[in-house]
């Protein structure tokens, strides 16, 4: 068990209205990632986090902002959010210390709907 | 830009079958490989990986892949699948030294009893 806890698990929200993801891990590993699900497209990166406030971006950015203020948590915000970010979102953390090898362990998933 | 191809988007296979699904990138340097599992409901799941070394490699309940270089492949098998192996498959692949790990857009495998 990675330790790796997503909250909330289910949101649904309206256009337009911010929404954050949180994710949380109880073993201060370095590297954090999010990632959206989408039926045909597999996974897509959309943020990254390689240390206490060094994050960048992924495949897919556009519409999300990211925080990560201290080494457990990694926020996901959605300014304003918009139907296509309807996702199944998934944070991946990976446990390695000597560098990245790309192996990663998934949280739970938070699904959001946005109408 | 790097990707990942998965072959079959969708298969239907009866227990005892053969299972292979094919998987291609496209990244000219070193990488490490992975499958992903996902049982229907549940988060990812690593079923296996290859860093380096022995081509074939060995993963949980009974699948093994292949990495050909040559081919950019790295194709998941297994002898004879189960009920309990529906799921959706993802190849993986981290260009090394890299920070990303780039997924394919999975095949959905049913198993008919």
């Amino acid at each position: 068990d990675a330790g790796i806890t997503q909250s909330p698990r289910h949101k649904v929200t309206e256009t337009g209205t911010p929404v954050t993801l949180r994710c949380h891990q109880t073993e201060n590993h370095r590297y954090m990632y999010w990632y959206r699900q989408d039926p045909g497209h597999g996974l897509r990166l959309i943020h990254y986090s390689y240390g206490v406030k060094d994050t960048d971006k992924g495949e897919v950015s556009d519409g999300y902002s990211v925080s990560r203020s201290k080494t457990e948590d990694f926020l996901l915000t959605l300014e304003s959010a918009t139907s296509s970010q309807t996702s199944v979102y998934f944070c991946a953390i990976s446990e390695s210390e000597t560098g990245y090898t790309g192996e990663l362990f998934f949280g739970e998933g938070s699904r959001l709907t946005v109408l | 830009a790097q990707s990942v191809s998965q072959h079959n988007h969708h298969v239907i296979l009866s227990e005892a079958a053969s299972l292979e699904l094919g998987c291609n990138y496209s990244y000219g340097g070193t990488v490490n490989l992975f499958w992903y599992v996902q049982y229907p409901g549940q988060h990812l799941q690593l079923l296996l990986k290859y860093f380096s070394g022995d081509p074939l490699v060995k993963g949980i309940k009974g699948f093994e892949a292949e990495f050909i270089k040559s081919k950019f492949s790295f194709n998941l098998r297994k002898p004879s699948v189960q009920w309990s192996d529906t799921a959706e498959y993802f190849c993986a692949v981290n260009p090394t030294g890299g920070f990303k790990t780039i997924f394919g857009a999975g095949t959905r495998l049913f198993v008919k009893a």
